[in-house]
């Protein structure tokens, strides 16, 4: 049992370039998050889902788009990548209303 | 949306006891949580607390809630040099999905 796995745990981008951050959980989980993490800010979510086939945006979505093909999967674009996504980002998932989190993907645009 | 706060450091002696605060803004937020995350790694649930009760403890862990005040804290006993961390406070609020609202994080620095 692995719990929440994220792929890969770092990644340097420049501008413009475009990356999918892969998420899977082995827990049979309905809801899946993603966050991002920022020094001072805590976590902001920026998509969340319900359940396989549902996405639905956070409190920061602009500049990503997200897919829930597969119960188990929650992927994370970023389709034109800005300095601004310079980030640390959390997958979560969730049963009941107890959160268990990946390791995290640091990602750095320059 | 409105923020949940928390003041961004703490220092304690090893042995001391630390308490970690937070306020919080939604009344009717049904869960309270403390989340611990050392460096490098993701956010761990610690603890939490039903809206109904007012504390909570768990071995060195004690929680308190003053619902009346919308106020949390996270008190440690014993604190010991693995406890320096980065510990969250989170309230869920349920307007859409389960939407869990984050406060900006306590650095605990435990010092010998």
């Amino acid at each position: 049992n692995a719990g929440v796995t994220q792929t890969p745990k770092f990644r340097v981008l420049k501008t413009g370039q475009s990356m999918t951050l892969l998420c899977a959980q082995d827990m049979n989980h309905e809801y899946m998050y993603w966050y991002r993490q920022d020094p001072g800010m805590g976590l902001r979510l920026i998509h969340y889902s319900v359940g396989e086939g549902t996405t639905a945006k956070g409190e920061v979505p602009d500049g990503y788009n997200v897919s829930r093909l597969k119960k188990q999967n929650f992927l994370l674009g970023l389709e034109s990548a800005a300095p601004s996504q310079t980030s640390v980002y959390f997958c979560a998932s969730s049963v009941s209303h107890e959160q268990y989190f990946g390791p995290g993907t640091r990602l750095t645009v320059t | 949306g409105e923020d949940v706060e928390q003041s961004l450091f703490l220092s304690v002696r090893e042995g001391d006891s630390s308490v970690i605060n937070c306020t919080y803004t939604d009344s009717s937020s049904t869960y309270l949580y403390w989340y611990k995350q050392e460096p490098g790694a993701g956010l761990q649930l610690l603890t939490y607390i039903f809206s109904n009760m007012d504390m909570k403890q768990d071995q060195r862990l004690t929680v308190l809630l003053n619902k009346k005040d919308k106020h949390l804290s996270l008190r440690i006993a014993d604190t010991q040099t693995g406890d320096s961390a980065i510990y969250f406070c989170a309230e869920i609020r349920d307007n859409y999905g389960q939407n869990f609202v984050f406060g900006p994080g306590t650095r605990l620095s435990v010092l010998p």
